[in-house]
């Protein structure tokens, strides 16, 4: 089983809102991964965890916060987002070893931000 | 020059035919290859890893040139269903961080 899950599919939130982006696997994987989505654009990496903690953050704006409670469960806040916010955010789960072994995506939250 | 470059299409072929998508990328310290399909308004999913010695899968085949920097995939006999973008990514070369190239639309034609 491949499976990644994230919740909920879509959201719309205004810019005071604070919102959470819920994504699961249990796959027994190690590294997981929040992407952002753009139409027409491929996708790019915002933050890697690794064994449970913050290895990567690609120069993230602190309006989006990471969490990872357990190895399978991943989360991402929000807090006073802006419109160009808006996109398909992307979670994604590799095994995490020695390798860089194929990353296994969720079908992702549209987020619409007003 | 961006990280990873591919053939900028989009592809339109006629069912049954052969067609080849190109990826170009600069980090030589890259170690981990893939290619990933994504249908409209759905996840990438994986296509297939690519391996030094090249790979098949049915009637896809990706090839790695790590001298040029350079990875292939070809698909044979082409069907309806292959109409997609294909991605092609690559790692960075340091921990778990992965760069996806821009992307080829592919439209196979009845």
């Amino acid at each position: 089983d491949t499976e990644v899950t994230q919740t909920p599919k879509h959201l719309v939130m205004g810019m005071t809102n604070k919102k959470s982006l819920k994504c699961e696997q249990h796959m027994g994987h190690r590294a997981m991964y929040w992407y952002k989505q753009k139409a027409k654009k491929p996708p790019e990496l915002m933050f890697v965890y690794s064994y449970e903690k913050l290895s990567i953050n690609e120069s993230v704006p602190s309006r989006f916060s990471p969490e990872c409670p357990n190895s399978s469960l991943l989360n991402l806040h929000l807090h006073a987002l802006q419109p160009e916010d808006s996109a398909l955010y992307l979670c994604a789960s590799s095994s995490g070893l020695a390798g860089l072994k194929e990353q296994y995506f969720g079908p992702g939250t549209r987020l619409t931000v007003t | 020059r961006k990280e990873v470059e591919q053939d900028p299409g989009p592809f339109n072929v006629p069912e049954g035919a052969t067609v080849a998508f190109n990826c170009t990328y600069s980090n030589s310290a890259s170690q981990s290859f893939f290619w990933y399909r994504q249908d409209c308004r759905k996840e990438p999913k994986l296509l297939m890893s690519v391996y030094s010695s090249g790979n098949e899968d049915g009637r896809f085949t990706a090839q790695l040139n790590r001298a040029s920097q350079y990875i292939s995939l070809l698909i044979r006999d082409s069907k309806l269903s292959d109409s997609a973008t294909y991605l092609c990514v690559v790692n960075r070369g340091y921990g778990q961080n992965f760069v996806f190239g821009p992307g080829t639309r592919l439209s196979v034609l009845p």
